[in-house]
């Protein structure tokens, strides 16, 4: 069985500041895949990015940085700078070659409110 | 690439009634998923098609749920005698095609309440 823990279930920033969000998975597949969305107000989905388990590079995108450390199981995501339009919920995925059709398995989701 | 769109938008049914979703992917992508987002959890998955073939259906959440990509394009979800429980946030993603296999796109999903 696959499982997500974002033990944040919200976060409130003022803007400026960096914030991290935290991810921890279990899995006993060998090849998986992580992932993180954003959900915005609209309530859309938004993918940001994809690790897959056999890379621990840490990504970083522009304001956004990613730390995959499989030692511990985590997949953090850190926003520097954060800003209002951060504003959103934030989902940390995972997916198994096991898995149906690589189906994805979502944490329950950390509330990021950045206030100005 | 129009991305993936979802209609209706909003559903409000009675107790009891049947309702269908639908869910129209990336044109090239081949496969199509369906998940459940209740009010301040993650999304669920349901079920998930490869072009026609339904090749996961064990997580659908019960016999009242069916759904359908009868050529391989859009899809349909049927919710029959609907339950109070059912109200959700219903979404539709799709992945495949000539880009990666493993990120998945998903739609602005259909809101269904159930009174």
């Amino acid at each position: 069985a696959q499982k997500v823990t974002q033990a944040q279930t919200e976060i409130s920033v003022v803007e400026k500041e960096d914030v991290t969000l935290d991810c921890v998975y279990e899995t006993r597949d060998t090849t998986y895949y992580l992932f993180w969305y954003k959900q915005p107000p609209s309530g859309e989905l938004v993918f940001l990015i994809r690790r897959n388990s056999f890379d621990e590079q840490n990504e970083i995108s522009g304001r956004y940085s990613w730390n995959f450390q499989k030692s511990t199981s985590s997949f953090n995501f850190t926003i520097t700078a954060s800003q209002v339009v951060d504003s959103a919920v934030y989902f940390c995925a995972l997916s198994g070659n096991n898995n149906a059709g690589n189906m994805l398995t979502f944490g329950g989701g950390t509330r990021l409110m950045v206030k100005p | 690439d129009t991305g993936v769109s979802q209609n209706p938008r909003h559903k409000i049914t009675k107790r009891g009634q049947n309702v269908t979703f639908r869910c129209d992917p990336i044109s090239e992508h081949n496969r199509l998923y369906w998940y459940r987002q209740t009010l301040g959890q993650g999304p669920e998955f349901l079920t998930y098609f490869q072009n026609e073939a339904q090749l996961e259906k064990s997580r659908l959440l019960s016999d009242r749920f069916s759904a359908e990509r009868p050529k391989g394009s859009f899809s349909t979800l049927e919710i029959q005698r609907t339950e109070q429980g059912d109200s959700a946030m219903y979404l539709c993603a799709s992945s495949g095609g000539q880009g990666l296999v493993y990120e998945q796109y998903f739609g602005p999903g259909t809101r269904l309440t159930v009174t």
